[in-house]
């Protein structure tokens, strides 16, 4: 099957500085992706759509400035959390669609721990 | 973003017992899916329902659609201890997918 991967696996930074995470589509291409920040025991919250080659598109409540992300390629996105606080620390996943009508396929998740 | 609340919160089930798990929605979706989650790694589909009404099974799972379009079960026959994780059901709106709050699932061998 298709495999999304995240990287970094875990970061640890200081408050104040920006952290980039990259998604990457490793055997197909996706136009879009998506990413989701999900508390501990809590759900996965959809934050935005990343679309290749255009603006991406916020849920209502995120901020734009504070999570920049760029899809500069068909195979890679990447979320940058910028001027990062302790209440950023959280999970971050991407996931992008597959050529089946649902299919969905998920990365293994980026736990951002800010200090 | 759309809301979709899922009962039990949380589950303690003795191994070889079925468990079922519920969701709810104030909106209408056309497609029903249901994601399993262990820790530190990301969601995999369980199944995917696409018709009101529809009743699909995966192995010892079964998830039905329910006929409003607004609610959708899973049920698990003769659980084991791989069953552990975090289930959630997730609607998908438009090209959008959006989840529900989870049931964590706990087997006691």
């Amino acid at each position: 099957g298709a495999v999304v991967s995240q990287h970094p696996s875990w970061v640890i930074c200081k408050s104040g500085t920006s952290v980039k995470i990259e998604c990457r589509s490793l055997d197909f291409q996706a136009t879009t992706m998506f990413w989701y920040r999900q508390f501990p025991k809590q759900s996965l919250m959809l934050m935005a759509t990343s679309n290749e080659g255009s603006k991406a598109t916020y849920e209502q409540g995120v901020e734009k400035d504070k999570f920049l992300i760029n899809h500069a390629s068909l195979t890679l996105s990447t979320l940058t959390v910028t001027s990062a606080h302790p209440e950023d620390s959280s999970f971050y996943i991407c996931s992008a669609p597959g050529s089946g009508y649902n299919e969905q396929f998920f990365g293994p998740g980026t736990r951002l721990t800010v200090l | 973003g759309q809301q979709l609340n899922q009962s039990p919160q949380s589950m303690f089930i003795q191994e070889g017992e079925d468990v079922s798990m519920n969701c709810t929605s104030s909106s209408i979706f056309n497609t029903w899916l249901w994601y399993k989650q262990e820790p530190g790694e990301g969601p995999v589909l369980l199944i995917a329902l696409y018709k009101a009404g529809e009743l699909t099974s995966n192995g010892r799972l079964t998830a039905q659609f329910g006929i409003t379009r607004k609610d959708s079960f899973l049920n698990i026959s003769a659980s084991i201890p791989s069953d552990v994780g975090i289930y959630f059901c997730a609607g998908r709106f438009g090209n959008q997918f959006y989840f529900g709050t989870g049931t964590s699932l706990t087997v006691i061998p």
